[in-house]
């Protein structure tokens, strides 16, 4: 069965540095959002991506973030300079419509 | 802005016995609503989703729901629960916009505990 992939599963970086989150959505997808879950709270939603261009974004989705989709598989999400509270697990998922989102295993991103 | 409250932080149920982990949510229109689970280390695995029709769903993993407008809730149901079935259960709205890409609205989640 066809599955979202994200890399690395684990990053650790320092404060003001530049990070970028990949994933691979599933091939016939056309829609692609990232999400985010800080420790113990609840996945809130930062960004979808439809046909080259961002399509929604939330208030936490400010000018530090970018997302891309540099070839016909890959969808990253940038983050130009890490905050401490950037640390969270950061998910990516694909839909076909507006419909039902499948989520990949999310990356675990450390910032100190 | 819609909202979903999951009122249970963590829920202990023995194995075999029956579960049920509620949901309630906020909006205006009608809502697409969804239950994912999420494994230790693992990623947001979908169970269940409504989006019209029959009231009851059922999912994987023997997991059903039933959408009640009247209450604003979608509490999901397993009569009979593994070990294996321990994990974060998240229940999630969307907006049924028709077209776009509008992002999931999810609750905090309920811990599910299952002792032996």
């Amino acid at each position: 069965e066809p599955e979202v992939t994200q890399t690395p599963s684990h990053q650790v970086t320092q404060m003001g540095q530049e990070v970028i989150l990949r994933c691979v959505p599933i091939s016939n997808h056309l829609y692609f959002y990232w999400y985010r879950q800080i420790l113990g709270q609840k996945v809130e939603f930062l960004v979808s991506f439809y046909n080259n261009e961002i399509s929604e974004k939330s208030e936490i989705f400010d000018d530090q973030f970018s997302v891309e989709r540099p070839d016909g598989s890959n969808f990253t999400l940038k983050i130009r300079s890490t905050k401490l509270e950037d640390s969270a697990m950061y998910f990516c998922a694909s839909s076909v419509g507006s419909e039902t989102q499948y989520f990949g295993p999310g990356t675990r991103l450390l910032v100190l | 802005a819609q909202s979903v409250t999951q009122p249970d932080i963590h829920i202990t149920v023995s194995e075999g016995a029956s579960l049920e982990l509620r949901c309630n949510y906020s909006y205006g229109a009608t809502p697409y609503l969804f239950w994912y689970v999420q494994s230790p280390g693992q990623g947001l695995q979908l169970l269940l989703k409504y989006f019209s029709g029959d009231t009851l769903v059922q999912g994987i993993k023997g997991f059903e729901a039933e959408f009640k407008r009247s209450q604003s809730s979608f509490n999901l149901r397993k009569p009979s629960v593994h070990w294996s079935d321990a994990a974060e259960y998240f229940c999630a709205v969307g907006p049924y916009s028709g077209g776009g890409a509008d992002g999931l609205t999810f609750g905090k989640g309920t811990h599910l505990i299952i002792q032996p």
